[in-house]
């Protein structure tokens, strides 16, 4: 399968700081979206980007996707205990495939 | 977005049997996906169910270990076959419309022993 390269692996912050991270590919991809996961559930999706270029928010989270179509990062606003968790972006190919990177895990400290 | 339930939702499986997970969907959806995701990993993807004809595998997946039914539209079933402990995994039912997101069930926990 197609590999994602997501960094950094793990952050560790305090409440109220903020967080980037990123994730870049080989290929090319037509979507790329965001997800978190807890502990024993399956990924919630955050964010979903369609077009090269384009910023989209959802609340204290903004994604972008990378004008070359093949990286995108995901940046949280003034971060807050629950926002604890494995954060993961995703690729979606031309055959409708969607390919995952390997995860960013972030703890946050009160 | 779609409502996905998968059953079961976990489950503890003496090595060398076999486990067959499914998945329903509360709409007609027309692409369906199966991952794994062995502990501390990310998620793999297995293979896509397709709809009256035979599931498409990725690279390192077979069809006598995972074999994999897609009756209709809106459900789908994974078989884990001669379980061993490395099988133990979550395993994720996706669904994607073309062009949308993917959405996931809450996965079904294996222990394999």
């Amino acid at each position: 399968g197609q590999q994602l390269n997501q960094s950094p692996q793990s952050m560790f912050i305090q409440e109220g700081e903020d967080v980037s991270m990123n994730c870049t590919s080989s290929s090319i991809f037509n979507t790329w979206l965001w997800y978190k996961q807890d502990p024993g559930e399956g990924p919630v999706l955050l964010i979903a980007l369609y077009k090269a270029g384009e910023l989209t928010s959802n609340g204290r989270l903004t994604a972008q996707f990378g004008i070359t179509r093949k990286d995108s990062f995901l940046n949280i606003s003034a971060s807050i205990p629950s926002d604890v968790g494995i954060y993961f972006c995703a690729g979606q190919n031309n055959f409708n495939k969607f390919y995952f990177g390997s995860g960013t895990k972030l703890n946050v400290k009160p | 977005s779609a409502v996905i339930s998968q059953k079961p939702s976990r489950d503890i499986c003496q090595r060398g049997t076999s486990l067959t997970i499914q998945c329903q969907v509360d709409s007609q959806v027309t692409m369906m996906f199966w991952y794994r995701q062995q502990p501390g990993q990310s998620l793999t993807l297995i293979a896509t169910a397709n709809q009256g004809s035979e599931a498409t595998y990725e690279s390192g997946f077979v069809i006598d270990k995972f074999p994999i039914s897609r009756p209709n539209l809106t459900f789908s079933t994974l078989t884990v076959s001669n379980m061993s402990p490395e099988d133990s995994s979550i395993y994720l039912c996706s669904v994607g419309p073309l062009n949308t997101e993917a959405f996931f069930g809450q996965g079904t926990r294996l222990t394999v022993v």
